[in-house]
């Protein structure tokens, strides 16, 4: 599959503080996509990226993918208790073929908030 | 719509024993998928089904076979089980790897 890293494993924030977590390859994607997994729940899909530079947001949510399509980070501003959970990257290579691949994932950034 | 089902929500094996988890889906997507969590392992794709009639060998496929049964459902079966298959068993389904995939709530599942 395909081989991302994604960092920091774990993040303590307090709340209020910003959080980002990155996801970084060694081959240049065609897609990525960004799921969070609240605790003892099943991951939920937030946001795909594309192109490459693309820059997106979602209320407090900044998703980024670089030039090189290499890497992808999430950025949260000002976190909230709700904020917590794991966020996991999905990276699709651009040598996959028509999209019938199976989904592969990151290891996932952990984000604990302390009140 | 009920989105992804799987059954059972919780099962308890003893080792060697066999069982079936159930996946369902009513969001007429082509693909679906078998994952395993494990802490700190993130989610590891175990079998996939690009669509009816085909599937795929993932990143952790030894130990574990799958049906297509139809569009809708997709089966994961151990045959004997084993403690280190002791996991968080999510099913998801989608319309490709370019589009987003839909999680079902995950069978927790422990080996004795």
């Amino acid at each position: 599959g395909q081989q991302v890293m994604q960092i920091p494993q774990y993040q303590h924030v307090q709340e209020g503080e910003d959080f980002t977590t990155y996801c970084n390859s060694s081959t240049t994607l065609s897609n990525i996509q960004w799921y969070k997994q609240r605790p003892g729940g099943h991951p939920v899909f937030l946001i795909q990226l594309v192109k490459s530079g693309e820059v997106k947001k979602q209320k407090r949510l900044t998703f980024q993918f670089g030039e090189a399509k290499k890497n992808s980070s999430l950025h949260i501003t000002a976190t909230q208790t709700t904020d917590v959970g794991t966020y996991f990257c999905s990276p699709l290579s651009m040598y996959s073929g028509g999209g019938a691949d199976g989904l592969t994932f990151g290891k996932g950034t952990h984000l604990i908030i302390q009140p | 719509n009920a989105g992804v089902t799987q059954t059972p929500k919780f099962q308890v094996l003893k080792t060697g024993q066999s069982m079936t988890l159930q996946c369902a889906q009513d969001m007429n997507h082509n693909s679906m998928y078998w994952y395993r969590q494990d802490p700190g392992m993130g989610l590891r794709l175990i079998y996939y089904s690009a669509s009816e009639g085909t599937t795929d060998k993932g990143e952790v496929p030894n130990g574990y076979n799958v049906s297509r049964l139809n569009k809708r459902e997709f089966s994961l079966r151990l045959e004997s089980a084993a403690p280190s298959q002791t996991s968080v068993y999510f099913c998801a389904s989608g319309q490709g790897s370019r589009t987003e995939a839909f999680f079902g709530q995950g069978t927790r599942l422990t080996v004795v």
